[in-house]
């Protein structure tokens, strides 16, 4: 167990739909990453927080969007759903949001999103 | 081409035996090497990372990069059943204070008894 908690664990929706993905770091660590994993694509980064604020964006579509809350706890929204959007969808949390070598990135267990 | 390229395997080896898995990658721009291990239904983990050229060791894992032909490998030594999971290499480089990697997109390692 990473520490990283992730609810739901599973999500099946309709194509058009909007839905919220919740994340909560480990104790104590400061940064919040989210990842999509498809078969086709692999593990994708989407966006980086640390402390509040957005830190960095990676391959994130306009209908995405996420925030992190002043308890450090992370929501992911995504809209307008498309049946390309099925994926997994991971957090993960590391204490500063710095180097590899020093400030490892703790994985939480997914959101499986399934859009029929 | 994607920056990241990996092996989807399935890659089956009985116990015990050797295993070497492979990333090939294009942007010289990449300044440190990752190895993670994905079970079934789980989030990735890290296994062993490295920033420079030439040879890790920690424990039955080697992680090996060779920067000159963009080329790193990760050994299994021994390889247990408990090891049969996907092996995600990552790489990457420091783009505005964040560190935030690359992955490929995973092997497959089966270890039968």
């Amino acid at each position: 167990d990473s520490g990283v908690t992730q609810t739901p664990k599973h999500l099946i929706t309709a194509t058009g739909q909007r839905v919220t993905l919740r994340c909560s770091p480990r104790s104590g660590d400061l940064s919040v990453y989210w990842y999509q994993q498809s078969l086709d694509q692999g593990l994708q980064f989407l966006i980086q927080y640390y402390n509040g604020e957005e830190r960095a964006k990676g391959n994130i579509l306009e209908r995405f969007s996420a925030q992190q809350f002043p308890d450090l706890h992370s929501e992911l929204n995504l809209s307008s759903l498309e049946l390309g959007d099925s994926a997994l969808y991971f957090c993960a949390s590391s204490a500063r949001g710095g180097h590899i070598s020093t400030d490892t990135q703790y994985f939480g267990p997914g959101t499986r999103l399934t859009v029929l | 081409q994607k920056e990241v390229e990996q092996d989807p395997g399935p890659l089956s080896v009985p116990e015990g035996a050797i295993v070497s898995l492979n990333c090939t990658y294009s942007n010289s721009a990449f300044q440190y090497f990752m190895w993670y291990r994905q079970y079934s239904r789980k989030g990735p983990e890290l296994l062993m990372y490295t920033y420079s050229s030439g040879n890790k060791e920690d424990g039955r894992f080697t992680a090996q990069v060779d920067k000159s032909s963009k080329y790193i490998s990760l050994f299994i030594r021994d390889s247990q059943p408990s090891d049969s999971a996907t092996y995600l290499c990552a790489m990457g480089s420091r783009a505005g204070g964040s560190y935030i990697p690359t992955f490929g997109r995973g092997t497959s390692l089966i270890v039968h008894p």
